[in-house]
């Protein structure tokens, strides 16, 4: 199980955010978040925890403590507004975290 | 870059069978692991089913016994066989490939509707 928080963000341009994924238990950084926008495919964003993707702009970040994890973008920009889900890939079924929507403040 | 598509879905009545298609290209399809995660309006993402390399699949319990993925690797195409599907079935479906731990390509998905 991961419980992602919060479900709902409202945040401006230029703002620091981040959003928590909580797994219910130890998945040794076997975790990834995504970026999903309207009506299109998710898109991967960051790998084992915090391994950031070929090509993801570097104001995306991930990091770990224990079972908690983190996704940071450092400065918010207009193309970043859209849902985010976290992923735990250490045991089947590859649960994925409710998802949090970044709106524009 | 690779890059996957899907077909087959549409509408289909409660308690029909349908089969969704996804074809790989730009890399060895063979090599990988692939899923399917489907999305209900307006919901979350949930994975349904892995398939490994050797054939071998998994399934989430809500799709168990209904469901049956399979794979070509001779043809580069990922399959779901949905059978008795119900309303909660109603999703868009996505394939994806499995790479160092995470899902790092996705098709567009195919639209999947059980309604009578």
């Amino acid at each position: 199980q991961l419980t992602q928080s919060p479900s709902f963000l409202s945040a401006s341009v230029g703002d620091r955010v981040t959003i928590a994924c909580r797994a219910s238990q130890a998945i040794n950084s076997y975790l990834a978040w995504y970026q999903q926008k309207p009506g299109k495919a998710p898109e991967l964003l960051i790998s084992i925890a915090s391994t950031l993707r070929s090509g993801v702009p570097s104001r995306f970040s991930g990091s770990a403590s224990g079972t908690e994890f983190t996704l940071t973008i450092s400065s918010l920009q207009p193309e970043d507004f859209a849902t985010y889900y976290c992923q735990q890939l250490y045991s089947f079924p590859l649960t994925f975290g409710g998802g949090t929507k970044v709106e524009i403040k | 870059e690779g890059q996957l598509v899907e077909s087959g879905g549409g509408l289909v009545q409660p308690g029909g069978s349908l089969r969704l298609s996804c074809v790989a290209s730009g890399f060895t399809f063979s090599s990988y692991w692939m899923y399917w995660v489907r999305q209900g309006p307006g919901k979350g993402l949930v994975c349904v089913s892995r398939i490994k390399n050797d054939g071998s699949p998994n399934y989430a319990d809500s799709v168990k016994g209904r469901f049956t993925t399979s794979r070509d690797n001779a043809k580069n195409t990922l399959y779901l066989q949905m059978n008795s599907l119900g309303a909660e079935d109603t999703a868009v479906y996505y394939c994806a490939r499995g790479e160092s731990w995470s899902f790092d390509i996705w098709g567009q998905g195919t639209m999947v509707t059980v309604s009578s």
